[in-house]
C-alpha cells in the first residue's frame, strides 16, 4: 500500500453531522488525492493536493472540503454529512512517473 | 472528452482460460494507461501500465494491448486462476501543471471458476 494509512476504516454517522477522514503517507509524495468509489461509477475524484496548503477541486467536490498542513497528512471533511455521501473513500498518492498508490479505504455510512 | 469506457461489467472465465477486458478513451492528451486490480475490502493496486509509444506490454500472465489510432486498450490475463478473481479498473492519466489527471473506467468484476 506504499505506506498509506487511512483512518478510520469504518464509520457510521448521522445525517447532518460533520465527519473527518484522515490519510497519512510515509512516502513523502507531493500529490495526494481523495476518491470515492460507488458501484457502477469506478473511482471519482473529490479533491486533491499538490503540496502543503495547496489543494483543488475534483469532479465531485460539492459537500466536501480538504486540508493539508503537513506533507504526510491529507484530511477530508464532510461538513454536514448526507445519505448521498455514503460510500467507500480512498486516499491516493502519486509516484515519480504518475503511478497512483491507494490506501485501504474508509467505508462511510450516513444514516 | 474525459471519459474512459470499460467493458464488460462482469466476466466469468474457467480456470486456465483467457480473460479479456476492454477500454476506450477519448482524449488523446492521455499518455499513461494503468490497470488496477482490487480485491474486496482492499484499495486498488497497480497491476500493469503502458505508454502510447508501444503497442503491447507483457508482465507474466498479464498483457496490455494498445491501439493508439483506435484509442483503445485491453488487458489480457492468460491462464486465468481463481486467485485472479477481483475487480479490474482501467485508467487513463496525464500530467497537468499542478496535478495528475487520472480517469478511471467503471470496473470489471472477474470471476475465475476452478
Amino acid at each position: 500500500d506504499a505506506g498509506i494509512t487511512q483512518s478510520p476504516r469504518h464509520k457510521v454517522t448521522e445525517t447532518g453531522t460533520p465527519v473527518t477522514l484522515r490519510c497519512h503517507q510515509t512516502e513523502n509524495h507531493r500529490y495526494m488525492y481523495w476518491y470515492r468509489q460507488d458501484p457502477g461509477h469506478g473511482l471519482r475524484l473529490i479533491h486533491y493536493s499538490y503540496g502543503v496548503k495547496d489543494t483543488d477541486k475534483g469532479e465531485v467536490s460539492d459537500g466536501y472540503s480538504v486540508s493539508r498542513s503537513k506533507t504526510e497528512d491529507f484530511l477530508l471533511t464532510l461538513e454536514s454529512a448526507t445519505s448521498s455521501q455514503t460510500s467507500v473513500y480512498f486516499c491516493a498518492t502519486f509516484g515519480q512517473v504518475g503511478e497512483a498508490f491507494f490506501g485501504q479505504g474508509t467505508r462511510l455510512t450516513v444514516v | 472528452q474525459q471519459q474512459v469506457k470499460q467493458s464488460p461489467q462482469s466476466l466469468i472465465v474457467q480456470k486456465g482460460g483467457i480473460s479479456i477486458i476492454n477500454c476506450a478513451y477519448e482524449n488523446t492528451a492521455f499518455d499513461y494507461f494503468p490497470w488496477y486490480q482490487q480485491f474486496p475490502g482492499k484499495g486498488p493496486a497497480l497491476l500493469i501500465a503502458i505508454r502510447p509509444d508501444v503497442s503491447e506490454k507483457k508482465e507474466g500472465r498479464f498483457t496490455i494491448s494498445f491501439n493508439k489510432s483506435a484509442k483503445q486498450f485491453s488487458l489480457h490475463i492468460m491462464d486465468s486462476q481463481p486467485g485472479d478473481s477481483a475487480t479490474y479498473f482501467c485508467a487513463a492519466s496525464r500530467r497537468m501543471d499542478s496535478s495528475y489527471k487520472l480517469i478511471f473506467g467503471s470496473g470489471t468484476r472477474l470471476l475465475v471458476r476452478p
